[in-house]
């Protein structure tokens, strides 16, 4: 079964980027989408976008594509999120996601604050 | 892309069945089979507990069942216990081959 880690700094400053690695286990990259989703304290849930498997597809949030990037490292088994210009309303717990049309697998989540 | 929407709060008693809406338009829910829901108890990562409309994951209770009618696809929980209070979210493919959520509802089991 595949199981998928966030990992990254829970602090950011204010315009400093958010950089979050999901690694992925127990199971193949291909063929699926990897996405990032996020949830604001006491809110609800905001997909950020995904990643196909072989890198060469990226979908992000229209609301938010103007500052965040997707990559993928294969060899490593493993997804990053980059979000430029970070401000308080990036605060929030930051999930990976394994998606083939729907998303059936999640991470644990990481709380990343946006905080001078 | 706007979000889904969904009722903030449901509740109802042990036992009893209780059916949660999720209305998006043909660009999204209507438009495609792939409308999903996930359960979410607090403090923890969202669980799948319907895929393809009305599909369950192995290890999900057949209380759990989802339909779709036009634009709006609904989850009914059935015979309910108190391990169901949770939040509820759906979740939907759409035209511009995002993905996107409803705003969630509460569910209360009395």
């Amino acid at each position: 079964q595949v199981q998928l880690q966030e990992s990254g700094p829970g602090l950011v400053k204010p315009s400093e980027t958010l950089s979050l690695t999901c690694s992925v286990s127990g199971g193949s990259m291909s063929p699926y989408f990897w996405s990032w989703v996020r949830q604001p304290p006491g809110k609800g849930l905001e997909w950020i976008g995904y990643i196909n498997w072989s890198g060469w597809a990226t979908i992000y949030a229209p609301s938010l594509k103007n500052r965040v990037t997707i990559s993928l490292d294969t060899s490593k088994n493993q997804f990053s999120l980059n979000l430029q210009s970070a401000t308080a309303a990036d605060t929030a717990v930051y999930y990976c996601a394994r998606a083939s049309g729907n998303i059936d697998s999640w991470g644990q989540g990481v709380l990343v604050t946006v905080s001078s | 892309q706007s979000a889904l929407t969904q009722p903030p709060s449901a509740s109802g008693s042990p036992g009893q069945s209780v059916t949660i809406s999720c209305t998006g338009t043909t660009s999204d829910v209507g438009g495609y089979k792939y409308v999903s829901w996930f359960q979410q108890h607090p403090g923890e990562a969202p669980r799948l507990i319907i895929y393809e409309v009305n599909k369950r994951p192995s290890g999900v209770p057949d209380r759990f069942s989802g339909s779709k009618s036009g634009d709006t696809a609904s989850l009914t929980v059935s015979g309910l216990q108190a391990e169901d209070g949770a939040d509820y979210y759906c979740s939907s493919y759409t035209d511009s081959k995002t993905l996107v959520f409803g705003g969630g509802t509460k569910l209360t089991v009395l």
